[in-house]
C-alpha cells in the first residue's frame, strides 16, 4: 500500500528565511510519480512539480528547489528567501504508475511566513 | 484556457438532508476525480472517472454517496442522507487522458460543505 508522510504540521518563519518541507513515501511499485501541490488560503490546489521515480536529479525553479532521494524514500521541498505570499499549506503526493493517476496525499505542512 | 469549475462554493445543510455538487472539468480532459478534504487533512480520493466509466470508487461510501459523469464531461456528486462527518471540502480535479499517472491534476476551487 502506498503512504505519504509529512511529519511537520506547521512551520513558521520570518520573511527571507529558508524553509524546508519534508516528505517521506512508501510504495511497492518501482515506477511511480511524486508531486508537490500548494494550497493557499483561497483553497485551490496548485501544482508545483512532478518527479518520476527514475529521475533523481534535483530541480530548481526560481526560489523553489526539490531534493529527491530514492535511498531514503524522500522528496523534500525547499523555499529559499521566503515571502509572505508563500504562506499556504503544502502537500506532497504519490501516484503509482498502474494506479490510474490516483493521488495519495500526505497530511500537509502549513507554512506561515511573517514580515 | 478555463480551469475546473465547481458549484456551489459553499453549502450548509442539516444532517439527513441530501446535497449535490457539480463539476465541469477542463475541456478535453478525459479523467475526472472527486476528492474529500476534511479540515487539517490531505485530500482523499472518493471516485475517479475515465470518460464516463468508473475507474476507482473503492473509498466512496456507497450507502450514501453517488456520482455520475454523463457524456464524459460534467460530473455530479451526491450525498443522501448527509452525516455530520461529511463536513469537508469536496474537490474536483481533471487531468490529461494520456498516461494519467504521470500527469498533474488540475483542481477546482472546491465546495465547502457544512452539515449541522
Amino acid at each position: 500500500a502506498q503512504k505519504v508522510t509529512q511529519a511537520q504540521t506547521e512551520i513558521s518563519v520570518v520573511e527571507k528565511e529558508d524553509v524546508t518541507l519534508d516528505c517521506v513515501y512508501e510504495t511497492r511499485d518501482t515506477t511511480y510519480y511524486l508531486f508537490w501541490y500548494k494550497q493557499p488560503p483561497s483553497g485551490e490546489l496548485v501544482f508545483l512539480i512532478r518527479r518520476n521515480s527514475f529521475d533523481e536529479q534535483n530541480e530548481i525553479s526560481g526560489r523553489y528547489s526539490w531534493n529527491f532521494q530514492k535511498s531514503t524514500s524522500s522528496f523534500n521541498f525547499t523555499i529559499t528567501a521566503s515571502q509572505v505570499v508563500d504562506s499556504a499549506v503544502y502537500f506532497c503526493a504519490l501516484s503509482e504508475a498502474f494506479g490510474w493517476g490516483k493521488l495519495q496525499f500526505g497530511a500537509g505542512t502549513q507554512v506561515v511566513v511573517t514580515p | 484556457e478555463a480551469g475546473v469549475a465547481q458549484s456551489p462554493r459553499y453549502k450548509i445543510i442539516e444532517k439527513r438532508q441530501s446535497v449535490a455538487f457539480w463539476c465541469n472539468p477542463i475541456s478535453g480532459h478525459a479523467t475526472l476525480y472527486w476528492y474529500q478534504q476534511i479540515l487539517g487533512q490531505g485530500p482523499k480520493l472518493l471516485i475517479q472517472f475515465q470518460n464516463n466509466g468508473v475507474v476507482d470508487d473503492s473509498q466512496l461510501p456507497k450507502d450514501r454517496f453517488s456520482a455520475e459523469r454523463l457524456k464524459g464531461v460534467d460530473s455530479t456528486l451526491k450525498i443522501q442522507p448527509a452525516k455530520l462527518e461529511d463536513s469537508a471540502v469536496y474537490l474536483c480535479a481533471s487531468s490529461s487522458p494520456w498516461a494519467v499517472a504521470a500527469y498533474e491534476q488540475y483542481f477546482g476551487p472546491g465546495t465547502r460543505l457544512t452539515v449541522t
